[in-house]
């Protein structure tokens, strides 16, 4: 199975700002790629998927995501955070007709006011 | 449209017991996955089940296991509780569509899990 690493435990931005969490995983091979997020108090939401394609994928909430293979990376990001955007993020990785998520160890974004 | 449901919301237990949690999944949904979170860490992955069948099981012991109803619904069983089985426990439903393609997960609000 993948290993997925995320690259900050902890980020804290001021709102406005620019975000970007880096994502890699551990072998190439076709796969699908994830984000996931987690607001406080709330349950594990899709924020978008890379399945093929466009390796820059748009997710909700003015969430982008590039795919480049090469480096075997998915980083986030988000061109002007609001406060709303606190929460925890997660990467995910599957090879291609699997159904195992692999996810990272989260990243914790508090924006500040 | 109900998401995934599980219950119950929290539980607590002491080392040794034995624990049931229970996942009802999205209508239409024949698939379901289990995950275990521990605090400060990504989901890990521990059963996925599709029609009534364990398709996958991940890297945890036999204590734990797992079984899916006619109805979808499933419940994951853990034996012999230890401190380390303290965690938030996931389930995710989906759609499975073809054998080869990756089918969304829709995750529950979870059960967390104490261990005493």
């Amino acid at each position: 199975a993948q290993s997925v690493s995320q690259h900050n435990h902890h980020v804290i931005l001021s709102e406005a700002a620019s975000l970007e969490l880096g994502c890699n995983y551990s072998y190439g091979g076709t796969v699908n790629l994830f984000w996931y997020v987690q607001y406080p108090g709330q349950h594990l939401q899709l924020l978008l998927k890379y399945f093929s394609g466009d390796p820059l994928v748009k997710g909700i909430k003015g969430f982008e995501a590039e795919f480049i293979k090469s480096k075997f990376s998915f980083n986030l990001r988000k061109p002007s955070v609001q406060w709303s955007d606190t929460a925890e993020y997660f990467c995910a990785v599957t090879d291609r007709g699997d159904y195992k998520l692999s996810f990272g160890a989260g990243t914790t974004v508090t924006v500040r006011a | 449209d109900a998401g995934v449901t599980q219950s119950p919301t929290h539980l607590i237990k002491t080392r040794g017991q034995q624990v049931t949690l229970r996942c009802s999944p999205i209508s239409g949904h024949k698939s379901v996955s289990w995950y275990q979170q521990v605090l400060g860490q990504g989901p890990q992955f521990i059963f996925q089940y599709y029609e009534k069948e364990e398709r996958g099981r991940g890297n945890f012991p036999d204590r734990f296991s797992a079984r899916q109803f006619p109805n979808y619904s499933s419940e994951l069983n853990v034996n012999a509780l230890l401190l380390g089985d303290s965690a938030l426990y996931l389930c995710a439903s989906s759609f499975v569509g073809s054998p080869l393609s990756y089918n969304e997960q829709f995750f529950g609000p979870g059960t967390r899990l104490t261990v005493l």
